[in-house]
C-alpha cells in the first residue's frame, strides 16, 4: 500500500524557518514527482511546491517564491520542503501528495496525513 | 493561473437521495480534472480523475463528467460516509495546480 508520512511541524515565531519531511513507502519512489499542498484553518486546498522524480526539476507557488525550497533524498525515500522567511500567512496544514499520472498530468494520490505549522509570536 | 470555480458553496441532502456537485474552470482544461473528499480532521482523498475515471476502491455511486470548462459530480444515493467537503483539481496548465474553493455536502 502506498503511504506518504508527513513530520516537521510545529510553532515558529514570524521571520523563522522550519523543515517539513515526506516519508514515502510503497512505491517506487525515485520515479515519481511529490507535491506539497497547503491547508489553512478553515480554508480550501492550496499547492505549494512540486520537485519531479529524480528532482532535476522544481515548482512553486508565487506565495512561496524565493522563501520555500524542496528537495529529495531518494536513498531515504523522502521530500523535505525547507521554509524560511515564515509569516503568519503560512499557517496550515502541510500535505505531501503523490503525483499520479503520466506525462505532463498529475493528479494528487496519495495524501498524507499532514504536519502543522503555526507561525505566531 | 487557471481559476477553479465550485458550485454551490453548500448543499443540503438527505440520505438515499442525488447530490449534484459543479466545478467552473476559466479556461479549458480538457479532462485533467481531478475531485477530492475530505473528511473533517483527515486528508483529501482522490476520487474521481481525468473527469471521470474513478479511483481505485471508490464506489460506483460517485461519478464524475464533463470536458473543458464545466464539469459535474455526482453522488447517486448519498450514503452517512458521504457527508464531507469535495474540492475539484485542475492539473492541465500546471505551475500552478489550481483547486475550486469546494462544496460542502451537509443533511439536511
Amino acid at each position: 500500500e502506498e503511504h506518504l508520512l508527513e513530520s516537521g511541524g510545529g510553532l515558529v515565531q514570524p521571520g523563522g524557518s522550519l523543515r517539513l519531511s515526506c516519508a514515502a513507502s510503497g512505491f517506487t519512489f525515485s520515479i515519481y514527482a511529490i507535491n506539497w499542498v497547503r491547508q489553512a484553518p478553515g480554508k480550501g486546498l492550496e499547492w505549494v511546491s512540486s520537485i519531479s522524480g529524480g528532482g532535476h526539476t522544481t515548482y512553486y507557488a508565487d506565495s512561496v517564491k524565493g522563501r520555500f525550497s524542496i528537495s529529495r533524498d531518494d536513498s531515504k525515500n523522502t521530500v523535505y520542503l525547507h521554509m524560511n522567511t515564515l509569516r503568519a500567512e503560512d499557517t496550515a496544514v502541510y500535505h505531501c501528495t503523490k503525483g499520479s499520472g503520466s506525462g505532463w498530468y498529475f493528479w494528487s494520490d496519495p495524501w498524507g496525513q499532514g504536519t502543522r505549522v503555526t507561525v505566531s509570536s | 493561473e487557471i481559476v477553479m470555480t465550485q458550485s454551490p458553496a453548500t448543499l443540503s441532502v438527505s440520505p438515499g437521495e442525488r447530490a449534484t456537485l459543479s466545478c467552473t474552470a476559466s479556461l479549458s482544461v480538457s479532462s485533467n480534472l481531478a475531485w477530492y473528499q475530505q473528511k473533517p480532521g483527515q486528508a483529501p482523498r482522490l476520487l474521481i480523475y481525468a473527469a471521470s475515471t474513478r479511483a481505485t476502491g471508490i464506489p460506483a455511486r460517485f461519478s464524475g463528467s464533463g470536458s473543458g470548462t464545466e464539469f459535474t459530480l455526482t453522488i447517486t444515493s448519498l450514503q452517512s460516509e458521504d457527508f464531507a467537503v469535495y474540492y475539484c483539481q485542475q492539473y492541465n496548465n500546471w505551475p500552478p495546480y489550481t483547486f475550486g474553493q469546494g462544496t460542502k455536502v451537509e443533511i439536511k
